[in-house]
């Protein structure tokens, strides 16, 4: 499978907690993109890179976030201290230009208790 | 905020029917997109049609762009109860200097057989 990965696909956790997510881009897009989604609405940029840069940041994306892409290959976005409000489905996106196509990867769906 | 809004919020169909949504966005575009999510799942891209394009075809999908209208529409003929899924159109930010998406909530697509 050469498309978008995502891991883990779910993922529960209890409020206060730090929790990881991972996505793996399509290998030959130099761009990567991190959006959130909750019930019922389409999906919400949170940030993107451009290999290892980490170009734009949404004001979605509290202090308590943090994405990285080392070696600009896979890149993680960290959440610490959840909240039940961070509960949502995390999608990863990746494409090869600046106006190409982004392919999505499954998400991560967090619940946070 | 969201540039896309997506019309009907819902549709309900039967097999064999003609499904169109409809997208009005609020400012100039480079692109539009639609995106196919089954529920809870990712987004599968559908087609990407530039400002300068009026009308694509992939498959059963036609999409059509008004950019002096500000709107999009996507038709799905001789619907399939696989068909059944939420459709979101997505639209680049205006002004260049950003590469993120921004989504309308989704028409849901409901295909009776």
């Amino acid at each position: 499978d050469t498309g978008v990965s995502q891991n883990p696909r779910h993922k529960i956790t209890k409020r206060g907690q730090n929790v990881t997510f991972r996505c793996d881009p399509i290998s030959e897009h130099n761009r990567l993109y991190w959006y959130r989604q909750t019930l019922g609405q389409g999906p919400e940029f949170l940030t993107y890179f451009q290999n290892e840069a980490q170009l734009e940041k949404s004001r979605l994306l509290s202090d308590r976030f943090s994405a990285e892409r080392p070696k600009g290959s896979f890149s993680t976005l960290e959440i610490q201290r959840t909240e039940q409000g961070d509960s949502a489905m995390y999608l990863c996106a990746s494409s090869r230009g600046r106006t190409d196509t982004q392919y999505f990867g499954p998400g991560t769906r967090l619940t946070v208790l | 905020s969201q540039q896309g809004e997506e019309d009907p919020q819902a549709l309900s169909i039967q097999e064999g029917e003609n499904a169109t949504m409809n997208c009005s966005y609020k400012t100039s575009i480079n692109n539009l997109q639609w995106y196919r999510q089954n529920s809870g799942r990712g987004l599968v891209h559908l087609i990407l049609i530039r400002s300068n394009e009026r009308e694509k075809h992939s498959g059963r999908l036609r999409v059509t762009l008004d950019t002096s209208k500000k709107s999009s529409s996507l038709l799905i003929t001789a619907s399939r109860a696989a068909d059944t899924a939420s459709y979101f159109c997505a639209t680049d930010e205006p002004g260049g200097g950003s590469e993120k998406l921004v989504f309308g909530k989704g028409t849901k697509l409901t295909v009776n057989p």
